[in-house]
């Protein structure tokens, strides 16, 4: 079974505060995801890398960063944590080729910025 | 306009019940579509890829409109276990990557 996990399931950070969210897949799959998940809005992407040091903007990469050092570890980086940046943050990862459209997701972190 | 339009219900359907979920994209470039499952508090998982001939698996059938680009789901006598949060999600291939889109999700609670 594809596994992908994430270091919280729920973190609460103040405004400012540097925030690290870490992400691992045991599948070896090329490419990772970080979206977020706010009521009425959907799964909406952060980031994505498509392999390692590699990475591309989502649809809101605003006061985000990823890292990708590892093939196996995608991070997602709050540089400076704002209440607007309080939701769900889901990790995925795919991989290359007949299969890649399916993608395994992380059970989630619920973060909250006071 | 949202790339991918559900109807967020909620659907409120007695055990038994028949129930269609509806789906509608904008991009006419989408290339594959799939709808995905999430039960309250947990991560999405794949439920079934939908292909242009339809397809069925056991209770669920999915079915794709490429020409007024819609993708709906039919759950078949409805199980207490059916009740989550159903996600429609359009993909577009470009180059080395999957640009996938996702719905906001239709909820679904199937009651006793």
């Amino acid at each position: 079974d594809v596994k992908v996990t994430q270091s919280s399931r729920y973190l609460v950070k103040r405004t400012g505060e540097k925030v690290f969210l870490e992400c691992v897949q045991d599948m070896d799959h090329e490419n990772m995801f970080w979206y977020r998940q706010d009521p009425g809005l959907g799964l909406r992407l952060i980031y994505f890398s498509y392999d390692v040091k590699m990475k591309e903007k989502g649809d809101i990469p605003e006061g985000y960063s990823v890292s990708r050092e590892k093939k196996e570890r995608f991070s997602l980086i709050l540089e400076s944590a704002s209440t607007n940046q309080t939701s769900m943050y889901l990790c995925a990862s795919s991989s290359l080729g007949g299969t890649a459209d399916t993608q395994y997701f992380g059970p989630g972190t619920r973060l909250t910025v006071l | 306009r949202k790339e991918v339009e559900q109807d967020p219900g909620p659907f409120n359907v007695p055990e038994g019940a028949t129930v269609a979920f509806n789906c509608t994209y904008s991009n006419s470039a989408s290339q594959s579509f799939f709808w995905y499952r999430q039960d309250c508090r947990k991560e999405p998982k794949l439920l079934m890829s939908v292909y242009s001939s339809g397809n069925e698996d056991g209770r669920f059938t999915a079915q794709l409109n490429r020409a007024s680009q819609y993708i709906s789901l039919l759950i078949r006598d409805s199980k207490l276990s059916d009740s989550a949060t159903y996600l429609c999600v359009v993909n577009i291939y470009r180059g080395n990557n999957n640009d996938m889109r996702f719905g906001a999700g239709t909820r679904l609670t199937v009651k006793p």
